[in-house]
């Protein structure tokens, strides 16, 4: 089956390390996405990348860094500089280049705890 | 300010009855909407899409609806099921782009027996 996967489900971490969460699509889709989901809020986009080796920040890139070495990998870190890193983390990915066919696919989430 | 409003922020209803949820947007320019429903603690899922053309796509039990004039959408769900319990999330999308996407924050659909 073609889809994305998401590890771990769950984590926790300690204030000041920093953590890494992996991706992985099998659906040959160009771009990939890494979204935070908090409460009662929207998705809030915090990198993307459209092509292998090169990625864009979203809105709140601030603390996170990502990489994408291949294209069916886009590894999320959120760093210690995050200061409110405890959230669910969603990463998505999408064909690219014609209008209308860019339905995101998603994982199933990753939920980060800070103790 | 590119926004997607989503009302109501929450819903209750009876197996067996119909519920409209509404969506709201002031992004531009417009590519497309979709609505995507999300179990707790689950990814989004994709119900329906429409870009500027169409006027009614149905998925199933889902049909949902698009002026894009006033810049409105809703979702209709029908005959509703326990399985229907889920937040159904509206994005809107600037260009082809789906970096450029921006999202509702989502209506929580209770179902009860």
């Amino acid at each position: 089956d073609g889809g994305i996967t998401q590890s771990p489900k769950y984590l926790f971490r300690k204030e000041g390390q920093n953590v890494t969460l992996s991706c992985e699509q099998n659906l040959n889709h160009d771009a990939m996405y890494w979204y935070r989901q908090d409460p009662g809020q929207g998705l809030r986009l915090i990198y993307y990348s459209q092509i292998v080796n090169d990625f864009q920040k979203g809105d709140i890139a601030e603390g996170y860094s990502v990489s994408r070495e291949k294209k069916e990998s886009f590894p999320l870190t959120v760093t210690s500089a995050q200061k409110n890193p405890t959230a669910f983390y969603l990463c998505a990915s999408s064909p690219t280049g014609t209008t209308g066919a860019n339905v995101l696919t998603f994982g199933a989430g990753s939920r980060l705890t800070v103790l | 300010k590119n926004q997607v409003e989503q009302s109501p922020q929450s819903l209750i209803i009876l197996e067996g009855k119909n519920c409209t949820l509404q969506c709201n947007y002031t992004v531009s320019p417009f590519s497309n909407l979709r609505w995507y429903k999300q179990d707790t603690g689950r990814g989004p899922v994709s119900l329906t899409i429409m870009t500027f053309s169409e006027n009614t796509k149905s998925n199933g039990r889902y049909t949902a609806t698009l002026d894009a004039d006033t810049k409105q959408s809703s979702l209709h769900i029908t005959a509703s099921q326990l399985s229907d319990s889920a937040s159904y999330i509206c994005v809107v999308m600037r260009n082809t782009n789906a970096g450029k996407s921006t999202f509702g924050d989502g209506t929580t659909l209770t179902v009860k027996p």
